[in-house]
């Protein structure tokens, strides 16, 4: 069981927007800023978004995240094939004194 | 560009140690601070724990499951972190990253798999 909760999958055609969400308490994501990953099959993590809502260098507009409160979401707009992966939220917890993720999405591009 | 290169990865029996290295480049090492994440089959990532730059003080942190039988060093000299694992448990089966970062992890090695099994 995570910390941080997340829907284990979402699904959308191309072009569409989707939006994941993550929930937390006030021991993390109430607390911290939270970050997003990108895990495309058979590689390695890679970071999207920072500090809630800041892009990392090399990615698309099309990807942006947000946070109110004890939750925080990222969404995906304009859809592509190449977007499917599993995504992860992530953030300081007070209360286990470290990193905490979310147990991940598995988005499907129909 | 920046390059993390994972090693020491294999097969252990329960009870087994095993010390995996992240060969870094492209950045200044010494001023990052390291951490460990792991994914078990099937399963989410899960962070494993840091090292803090020498400057920030050099200190380690760890995950709960990890802590007493997990140690991580770093080498400034070599640009390499260090995960040194003992007392290894069959649910330490995973594939273990280095990443980099204090508030977010920014660049990620390519991972090296750990087997715990009898």
């Amino acid at each position: 069981q995570s910390v941080l909760t997340q829907p284990p999958s979402a699904s959308e055609t191309p072009g569409q927007r989707v939006t994941i969400s993550c929930s937390g308490s006030s021991f993390n994501i109430g607390t911290y800023t939270v970050n997003w990953y990108q895990r495309l099959p058979g590689t390695a993590p890679k970071l999207l978004i920072y500090d809630n809502n800041q892009r990392f260098s090399g990615v698309p507009d099309r990807f942006s995240g947000s946070k109110s409160g004890t939750s925080a979401s990222l969404a995906i707009s304009g859809l592509q094939s190449e977007d499917e992966a599993d995504y992860y939220c992530a953030t300081w917890d007070d209360s286990l004194d470290g990193w905490v993720f979310g147990g991940g999405t598995k988005l499907t591009v129909l | 560009e920046v390059q993390m290169v994972e090693s020491g990865g294999g097969s252990v029996k329960p009870g087994g140690s095993l010390r995996l290295s992240c060969a870094a480049s492209g950045f200044t090492f010494s001023n990052a601070w390291m951490n460990w994440v792991r994914q078990a089959p099937g399963k989410g990532l899960e962070w494993v724990g840091r090292i803090k730059s020498k400057p920030d003080g050099g200190t380690t942190e760890y995950a709960a499951p990890v802590k007493g039988r997990f140690t991580i060093s770093r080498d400034d000299s070599k640009n390499t972190a260090y995960l040194q694992m003992n007392s290894l448990k069959t649910e330490d089966t995973a594939v273990y990253y280095c990443t980099t970062g204090g508030y977010y992890f920014d660049f990620w090695g390519q991972g090296t798999l750990v087997t715990v099994s009898s």
